[in-house]
């Protein structure tokens, strides 16, 4: 039962332009969102997170949306540059303790010089 | 200086075996966790440590069993290895258990059972 849902497998887009991952859940307990970004051969590294009493959180040129009534949220990240290549995961946690949280299988962004 | 290290990298090894991959925090970290990254690539958590007690063992095979010497260390020992264990365990460590707290990941443990 996948209850967070990263529907593209991958992503290509060209650098400088914009790109814009989509992550998806179904438990409606989910309060707390984060995405963490994984080069090859190295573990996943925390990228940015929300809060769903926000409906929008920048750092950079990372800026995550949350559509609670869509169960919906998307990274955007402008411009895209060739080092952002990786796989980006989607993570969801219910209230209560870090153990909770929830994982998507991840979107692979490549970006073309 | 890495701070969350486990080893080995890679390990392959024959059905039935037993193994174990080790993880340490140089953070000073209060959590650590084990996860495991199947063929699906789903990141899925398998145990949940705070100050050296177990807070959640996920519904994982007893023949896996996490050891917590200490707060900086959280081992993974493995009996009778069996052809589905292949995955990529990842250690992690995070401040403390808080919902919002970052997760800082090793970088993973290749396991190929033949």
């Amino acid at each position: 039962d996948q209850q967070v849902k990263q529907n593209s497998p991958s992503l290509s887009v060209q650098e400088g332009r914009i790109s814009i991952l989509n992550c998806d859940y179904t438990n409606s307990m989910f309060d707390y969102f984060l995405w963490y970004k994984k080069y090859p051969a190295e573990g996943p590294t925390f990228l940015i997170s929300i809060s769903s009493i926000k409906d929008k959180n920048e750092d950079g040129r990372f800026t995550v949306f949350l559509n609670k009534s869509a169960k919906h949220l998307s990274l955007h990240i402008v411009p895209s540059q060739p080092g952002d290549s990786a796989v980006y995961f989607c993570a969801a946690s219910p209230w209560g303790g870090s153990e909770k949280l929830v994982f998507g299988k991840g979107t692979k962004l490549t970006v073309n010089p | 200086d890495t701070a969350v290290s486990q080893t080995p990298k890679y390990l392959v090894t024959q059905m039935g075996n037993d193994k174990s991959i080790k993880c340490e925090q140089n953070l000073g970290h209060d959590t650590m966790y084990w996860y495991k990254q199947d063929s699906k690539k789903f990141l899925k958590i398998m145990f949940s440590y705070n100050n050296k007690e177990l807070i959640i063992n996920e519904t994982v095979p007893n023949r896996f069993s996490p050891k917590s010497p200490d707060k900086a260390h959280l081992n993974l020992h493995i009996n009778s290895l069996e052809l589905g264990d292949s995955a990529v365990y990842f250690c992690a460590s995070s401040r403390d258990r808080g919902r919002n707290e970052k997760l800082f990941f090793g970088s993973g443990t290749q396991l190929s059972v033949l």
